[in-house]
């Protein structure tokens, strides 16, 4: 078993839903990060949590430390959304820790 | 300037060649990282350099040669690589080490290599 899964693995969505993408983890951490990869590579960090819930434009991370276990949110989804959405946790020293990420389309 | 810059973008070599990829940030950030991407897989740790030290090296062939000049810079020296090297280089920083939760990750566009 992974010490992070990550579901759906393929998300296909229509452009103005609600999106969500869930991580759980099976270590103690230290911070979660939620991380944007575009086909071309490159990688956008979107959220770094360690408690709680974040929020940025149509974005929202939550983190519930005890149940080990964060979500990703993306409202009123766009076809621009489209990319794969990662999460990665903070275990020991300055390792973080990948899932094998979600791979988000959203058509117009 | 909050950018991780990456050259090259696109680098092809020889299996007997000798190449650098370079690695610059100018945030004052004191953790700088290394990471190997594979097509459709994660990317996977290779080196950590925190306050210019080599803090963490997982167990990368000796092919791949990391350098540190200074706070702002990070080399990845490559030498005699094979074909199964080619993949997506990324190249990362943070103000702290990542595991904390000071350590937001900025990313480089990544170099993309391809070994002949």
């Amino acid at each position: 078993k992974n010490e992070v899964e990550q579901s759906p693995q393929n998300l296909t969505a229509q452009e103005g839903e609600f999106i969500t993408i869930n991580c759980s983890y099976s270590v103690g951490i230290s911070a979660l990060h939620w991380l944007q990869q575009h086909p071309g590579g490159d990688i956008v960090s979107l959220f770094m949590l360690s408690s709680g819930k974040k929020k940025h434009g149509r974005l929202i991370a939550t983190i519930n430390i005890q149940e080990k276990h964060s979500s990703l949110h993306i409202t009123a989804s766009h076809p621009r959304d489209s990319a794969v959405y990662i999460c990665a946790v903070g275990t020991s020293g300055s390792r973080l820790t990948f899932g094998e990420g979600t791979q988000l389309t959203v058509n117009p | 300037d909050t950018e991780v810059t990456q050259t090259p973008k696109h680098l092809v070599m020889g299996m007997t060649n000798k190449k650098s990829l370079k690695c610059e940030q100018h945030m004052g950030h004191r953790a700088m990282y290394w990471y190997k991407q594979k097509a459709k897989k994660p990317p996977e740790l290779m080196f950590v350099y925190s306050y210019e030290k080599l803090s963490i090296n997982e167990s990368v062939p000796s092919r791949f040669s990391p350098e540190c000049p200074n706070s702002s810079l990070l080399n990845l020296h490559l030498h005699a690589l094979q074909p199964e090297d080619s993949a997506l280089y990324l190249c990362a920083s943070s103000p702290l080490p990542a595991s904390g939760p000071s350590g937001e990750l900025f990313f480089g566009e990544g170099s993309r290599l391809t070994v002949l």
